[in-house]
């Protein structure tokens, strides 16, 4: 089956770096996205990964290497309003996004 | 960026009862829409495709005689719940794609604000 893992929740601290992890096994690949959502929100599109390396976009930062099925998004000089859930999404090979159940963000003064 | 409406941002209704959210694409043409749904705490999961003058494709699971779906031109979409139940009270989030995604492009999804439908 097709899988995709996050750990459930993180805390940090405002100011600091924070990494969150993302692995994945699915029917073929086609390109990896970092959403962000805040509480009672509809997703917001942060990242877009399809080759090997890093992305980089502001504060935020998106790696990926396909060989190991793993993506990490790089949330730098964390402000409070970063506080939300971060859901990883691959597309598989036919092209349909197979959704992470989310990490919640918790940051702290 | 794009931008996607949903109508209603919040709906309250009776058991039994069928209730319609919209979703419209205000600044570009969406050859496909999704709908979703998301439990408290879950994440998203994709209900059904809806392509333009064709009939959805529904995911596994869900029924497509209780989730009546209608994308009747390339800027709104429709979702019907009908004869609703309180364990169908959810979020329901739509997302228009460009062309490009389901290509595999880089386009992203974007999704419209959600809709929270509360069944009593």
């Amino acid at each position: 089956g097709q899988n995709i893992d996050q750990p459930t929740e993180m805390t940090a601290t405002e100011g600091a770096i924070v990494q969150i992890n993302c692995t994945y096994q699915t029917s073929g690949f086609n390109g990896l996205f970092w959403y962000q959502q805040h509480a009672g929100e509809a997703p917001t599109f942060l990242s877009y990964n399809v080759l090997d390396g890093l992305e980089e976009k502001g504060r935020f930062s998106s790696f990926l290497s396909r060989s190991k099925g793993y993506s990490y998004l790089l949330l730098k000089e964390l402000q409070m309003k970063d506080s939300a859930s971060y859901l990883c999404a691959v597309r598989d090979s036919n092209y349909q996004l197979i959704w992470g159940a989310g990490t919640k963000l918790i940051i702290k003064p | 960026g794009a931008v996607v409406s949903q109508h209603p941002s919040w709906v309250i209704c009776k058991s039994g009862t069928s209730v319609k959210i919209e979703c419209r694409s205000l600044d570009f043409q969406a050859t496909t829409m999704f709908w979703y749904r998301q439990f408290p705490k879950q994440s998203l999961m994709l209900m059904a495709t809806s392509n333009e003058g064709s009939k959805a494709t529904y995911e596994q699971g869900v029924e497509k005689d209780k989730f009546l779906i209608n994308h009747a031109s390339l800027t709104l979409s429709t979702l019907t719940v009908t004869s609703a139940h309180p364990e169908d009270s959810s979020f329901y989030i739509c997302s228009a794609a460009l062309p490009g995604f389901s290509a595999g492009g880089r386009d992203e999804q974007f999704f419209g604000p959600g809709t929270r439908l509360t069944v009593l």
